[in-house]
């Protein structure tokens, strides 16, 4: 398929462990990346090629992939962690960029 | 450190083109990596527009293909962005990125808004 979906809302207590998915045909054969974006505030990458964190980004942030889902683990959510988290990998065909719809994540 | 800043009109009419630029600073745009341009419509999701490389490659979004030129200019260190036949549905904030291990993974400079609207 040409479309990458995730949760629209999910929701963690503070300290928690919360996992957000991201599925697509394409993520058997590619590897997916994740941006955490708060309002008014351009995106942050905070894992690419499935589990590879930027220098900045904590390591409560990791990534994993099996069959055609991948997922972005936060370990222990903070509060400053509140944000959209976006998932994105190339479509079936590799030549494209595909975005997942977007997750927001609360952080109770 | 990479340093990406858009600039251009905050403002178009509708069926004029849309021109933004995104002044690269810290690295050399002929160095390489893929430079991209990502749009988000207000309270809406992430659209990817395309990605060029300074040896010639561009990939674009199929369905922005037909309106839509991504080019290098390596004597200034920015690429730049050209959206024709602009609608009120282009309206949305532009983002200029630079690629890390392929076309689409990205780091991201701020935004540039851009309304079209007469």
């Amino acid at each position: 398929s040409s479309e990458l979906t995730q949760d629209p809302a999910v929701s963690v207590a503070l300290g928690q462990t919360v996992r957000i998915t991201c599925q697509g045909d394409s993520l058997r054969s590619y590897y997916a990346s994740w941006y955490q974006q708060k309002p008014g505030q351009a995106p942050v990458l905070v894992i690419f090629a499935k589990n590879n964190r930027p220098s900045a980004i904590p390591d409560r942030f990791s990534g994993s992939s099996s069959g055609d889902t991948a997922s972005l683990t936060i370990t222990g959510a903070q509060a400053e962690d509140e944000a959209d988290y976006y998932c994105n990998s190339r479509d079936s065909s590799g030549n494209h960029v595909l975005f997942g719809g977007g997750t927001k994540l609360t952080v109770l | 450190q990479v340093q990406l800043q858009g600039s251009g009109p905050g403002l178009v009419k509708p069926s004029e083109t849309l021109s933004l630029t995104c002044a690269v600073s810290g690295y050399s745009i002929s160095s390489g990596y893929y430079w991209g341009w990502i749009r988000q419509p207000p309270g809406k999701g992430l659209e990817w527009i395309g990605s060029t490389h300074h040896s010639g490659s561009t990939f674009y979004n199929p369905s922005l293909k037909s309106r839509v030129a991504i080019s290098i200019d390596t004597s200034k260190n920015q690429f730049s962005l050209n959206l024709s036949s602009v609608t009120a549905a282009d309206t949305a904030v532009y983002y200029c990125a630079r690629a890390i291990l392929w076309f689409g993974d990205f780091y991201w400079g701020q935004g540039t808004l851009v309304i079209v609207s007469s």
